[in-house]
């Protein structure tokens, strides 16, 4: 099946500064990425819907201004949380949208902002 | 309304009992149901897909499906203290290419 290799697994930032997670199609073409936030103890809400190309579609309450996705190729797509704050600590998690049985996930990144 | 509705449990059984896993959906045109597992701290993985009404097996897991109830569930027979995890029910809204899930259901299969 489809492989989808997410960087970095672990990262602490400062409060304020912005942080990029990278989430890579390892085997095939991927013209749609999704990209998910997990609280603790919580399912996974998908934030936003990566598209290559083009602008990205976020749902809704999700700040596009805060969450800056792009896709800027079919192997690449990125996420930047910018000015982080605490509350964006969480487990973000992409995968793809593979047609046929079921979406991979990339393997999470764990953003703790301190 | 919740889209996708799972009892968060915990849900307790004995090594090499059945566990039985439920979820219902709202949204009448969903076409495409998947169960994911996952552990703690890890990204979810996929267990069981299943588009038809009926049943779909899998080893020690089979998958069932009532469009008409809208209803998925998914047994997990002889269970192991390795299935213990979170078990999220996915579904594909009808029309959309992306999934809803479930808050989760948590099993913990003790020896």
């Amino acid at each position: 099946g489809a492989v989808v290799s997410q960087h970095p697994s672990r990262v602490i930032c400062k409060s304020g500064t912005s942080v990029k997670i990278e989430c890579r199609s390892l085997d095939f073409q991927a013209t749609t990425m999704f990209w998910y936030r997990q609280f603790p103890k919580q399912s996974l809400m998908l934030m936003a819907t990566s598209n290559e190309g083009s602008k990205a579609t976020y749902e809704q309450g999700v700040e596009k201004d805060k969450f800056l996705i792009n896709h800027a190729s079919l192997t690449l797509s990125t996420l930047t949380v910018t000015s982080a704050h605490p509350e964006d600590s969480s487990f973000y998690i992409c995968s793809n949208s593979e047609q046929g049985d079921g979406y991979t996930f990339g393997s999470g990144t764990r953003l703790t902002v301190v | 309304q919740k889209e996708v509705e799972q009892n968060s449990g915990p849900l307790s059984v004995p090594e090499g009992a059945i566990a039985s896993l439920n979820c219902t959906y709202s949204d009448r045109g969903s076409q495409s149901f998947f169960w994911y597992r996952q552990y703690s701290g890890k990204s979810p993985e996929l267990i069981m897909s299943i588009y038809s009404n009926g049943d779909k097996e899998d080893g020690r897991f089979t998958a069932q499906l009532n469009k008409a109830s809208q209803y998925v569930s998914l047994l997990i027979r002889d269970s192991q203290p390795s299935d213990s995890a979170t078990y999220l029910c996915a579904v594909k809204a009808g029309g959309y290419n992306k999934l809803i899930f479930g808050a989760g259901t948590r099993l913990a299969v003790h020896p």
